[in-house]
């Protein structure tokens, strides 16, 4: 049983524009969101997170916005950089039980 | 945040023998967990793993082939038994203090080919 999905395995944007992966789930009772970041041989890195509480949470460049009636969030990134070149995870907790998505392999272009 | 270190970092192992993969947390956590991350799939939690006691396994994974200890706070093991080359996947052990919402921080994990 998958419960969070991110349907697009991969997506490709130019320097200095936006960035917009997504994610679905489908448990309504998840209470929070989370965004990690994995670069090859690493472990995934912290990025964003987000309380059901809330329909957005900026951080710098990184935006997460969640729709729960939509039971949708997605992870806006602009301006684009090269280092941001990496696989995207979200995630949903409950009680500090996460469940992932499969990733986003995001490729940022000079 | 806490850091996380795993070892061995990768491994290749023959059919029917077990590994064990250590993970250290510099600092104390409350809760620890391992996950599998196979080819192209996203990560899915094996177990958390308890102090003291036996861990927590999730559906489809069992004791006698994830054994998993957690001796302190802040070590923990995680036994592939037996293995086939369908365990060749990504081992990852995480920690968090658990609080609400509280982000688990993971190690660089154990990429484990079997042959």
């Amino acid at each position: 049983d998958q419960q969070v999905k991110q349907n697009s395995p991969s997506l490709s944007v130019q320097e200095g524009r936006i960035s917009i992966l997504n994610c679905d789930y489908t448990n309504s009772m998840f209470d929070y969101f989370l965004w990690y970041k994995k670069y090859p041989a690493e472990g995934p890195t912290f990025l964003i997170s987000i309380s059901s509480i809330k329909d957005k949470n900026e951080d710098g460049r990184f935006t997460v916005f969640l729709n729960k009636s939509a039971k949708h969030l997605s992870l806006h990134i602009v301006p684009s950089q090269p280092g941001d070149s990496a696989v995207y995870f979200c995630a949903a907790s409950l009680n500090n039980d996460m469940r992932f998505g499969a990733g986003t392999r995001l490729t940022v272009k000079p | 945040s806490a850091v996380i270190s795993q070892k061995p970092s990768r491994d290749i192992c023959q059919r029917g023998t077990s590994l064990t993969i250590q993970c250290q947390v510099d600092s104390q956590v409350t809760m620890m967990f391992w996950y599998r991350q196979q080819p192209g799939q996203s990560l899915t939690l094996i177990a958390t793993a308890n102090q003291g006691s036996e861990a927590t396994y999730e559906s489809g994974f069992v004791i006698d082939k994830f054994p998993i200890s957690r001796p302190n706070l802040t070590f923990s093991t995680l036994t592939v038994s037996n293995m086939s080359p369908e365990d060749s996947s990504i081992y990852l052990c995480s920690g968090s203090t658990g609080g609400a919402g509280e982000t688990q921080y993971f190690g660089p994990g154990t990429r484990l080919l079997v042959l």
